[in-house]
């Protein structure tokens, strides 16, 4: 199965800063996806990182908050802007379109976690 | 939008025991996958099963899509078992590729 890497693992952030996660896949994947989730709490979809485009938010997330880029169909980065102690979370990505599995079986990344002091 | 609910939301067993946990989603679905979360936040797949049954050593599942309900089946449960499990359900359509994750059963197994 491909391999997928979240960087950094984890991080403390100051309030009022921004911090840029990576998420790369050894393999070329049709979709990449962003979730969250909060201390206690399930998962939930930012948005849809789209190859060549701009990626596709959920109800509650923003571009200026959250800027999603995809160059290419192996690497997606998300940006969590003017974070605030809320934002403390684990951030996940996740892939879909891998070879050798089901074309809707998705996949997820280590997770990055978040602390924002 | 579609809801997702499991059960129970805690479970705590002693090792070697049997369980069966619960999701039950209100439409149709092309996709529902079964995780665990290990206590390091790391989500492994155990099941991609939209339909029908599927084993895989001590874990198996079972989707009735008609019925709008999977199960998860835990035997002989040991300590690493410990997590949360998660059902997440992907309707398809304008929704295509969007997991809706329940809110996860915390399984304690002590040894």
């Amino acid at each position: 199965s491909a391999v997928i890497s979240q960087k950094p693992s984890r991080d403390i952030c100051q309030r009022g800063t921004s911090l840029t996660i990576q998420c790369q896949v050894d393999s070329q994947v049709t979709m990449m996806f962003w979730y969250r989730q909060q201390p206690g709490q399930s998962l939930t979809l930012i948005a849809t990182a789209n190859q060549g485009s701009e990626a596709t938010y959920e109800s509650g997330f923003v571009i200026d908050k959250f800027p999603i880029s995809r160059p290419n169909l192996t690497f997606s980065t998300l940006t969590v802007s003017n974070m605030s102690p809320e934002d403390s979370s684990i951030y996940l990505c996740s892939v879909e379109g891998l070879a050798g599995v089901s074309y809707n079986e998705q996949f997820f990344g280590p997770g990055t976690r978040l602390t924002v002091l | 939008g579609i809801q997702v609910e499991q059960s129970p939301p805690d479970l705590i067993l002693q090792e070697g025991a049997n369980s069966t946990l619960r999701c039950n989603f209100s439409d149709s679905v092309n996709n529902l996958q079964w995780f665990h979360q290990n206590p390091w936040g790391q989500l492994i797949n155990l099941f991609y099963i939209p339909s029908g049954t599927k084993q895989n050593g001590r874990l198996s599942a079972t989707t009735v899509a008609t019925e709008r309900y999977s199960l998860l089946y835990i035997s002989s449960s040991q300590t690493t078992d410990s997590g949360v499990y998660f059902c997440a359900v992907e309707v398809g359509g304008t929704s295509y590729g969007k997991l809706t994750f329940g809110q996860g059963t915390i399984l304690t197994v002590h040894p």
